[in-house]
């Protein structure tokens, strides 16, 4: 499972309200992502990092910020959440080197914003 | 912008047929393209990866193709079992280290 793991697995939150996910990785792979998925519309990038401070905004950014202060995690806050923001989020890593490597996904943190 | 599309979207089989699932993607300058399963309610299992300068990759009774010329990559299952039923899912890498997804094709296979 490459040792992704993704806090919280669950969560519901109210609209306005701030939230912060975690993606914790344990063999040190320089690139990790963020991504969202909603029936209709598959898996869309929102940040993605290529290393420590270095990250870059994906096709659906708008609304979420990231940070990525160690290399092992990467953040991704919902600065005000609002009702479309509700979506299963997973986080990814690329094993091996960022233009060819194989990725692996965490399992994955179900947000409802009600 | 790099699109990835898979058709059908849904398709049923009997038990025990082998069966070819489509993938397209509109920019050939890919780095990789990857196979993954997803079962219902759970994450992505990598089922194969196929660098840009690879033709094909097996594991098991999965195959995968690649011919990155014309944006197209195939996965074959041989001998289908009511156990691979779930969505596949590929994913090219481009620019950036950027994966793009297609929207999957969920399998069912009827016992």
């Amino acid at each position: 499972d490459a040792g992704i793991t993704q806090s919280p697995r669950h969560k519901v939150t109210e609209t306005g309200t701030p939230v912060t996910l975690r993606c914790h990785q344990t063999e040190n792979h320089r690139y990790m992502y963020w991504y969202r998925q909603d029936p209709g519309h598959g898996l869309r990038l929102i940040h993605y990092s290529y290393g420590v401070k270095d990250t870059d905004k994906g096709e659906v950014s708008d609304g979420y910020s990231v940070s990525r202060s160690k290399t092992e995690d990467f953040l991704l806050t919902l600065e005000s959440a609002t009702s479309s923001q509700t979506s299963v989020y997973f986080c990814a890593i690329t094993r091996s080197s960022g233009t060819g490597g194989e990725a692996f996904f965490g399992q994955g943190t179900r947000l409802t914003v009600v | 912008k790099q699109e990835v599309t898979q058709i059908p979207a849904a398709l049923s089989v009997p038990e025990g047929e082998n069966l070819v699932l489509n993938c397209s993607f509109t920019d050939s300058a890919i780095y990789n393209l990857q196979w993954f399963r997803q079962d219902p309610g759970k994450g992505l299992t990598s089922l194969l990866l196929i660098q840009s300068s690879q033709r094909e990759q097996t594991s098991g009774r999965l195959n995968a193709s690649l011919d990155k010329s014309s944006g197209r990559s195939t996965l074959y299952i041989a001998a289908s079992q009511p156990g691979d039923s779930a969505t596949y899912l590929c994913a090219v890498t481009g620019a950036n280290s950027k994966l793009t997804f297609g929207k999957g094709i969920t399998l069912s296979v009827r016992p």
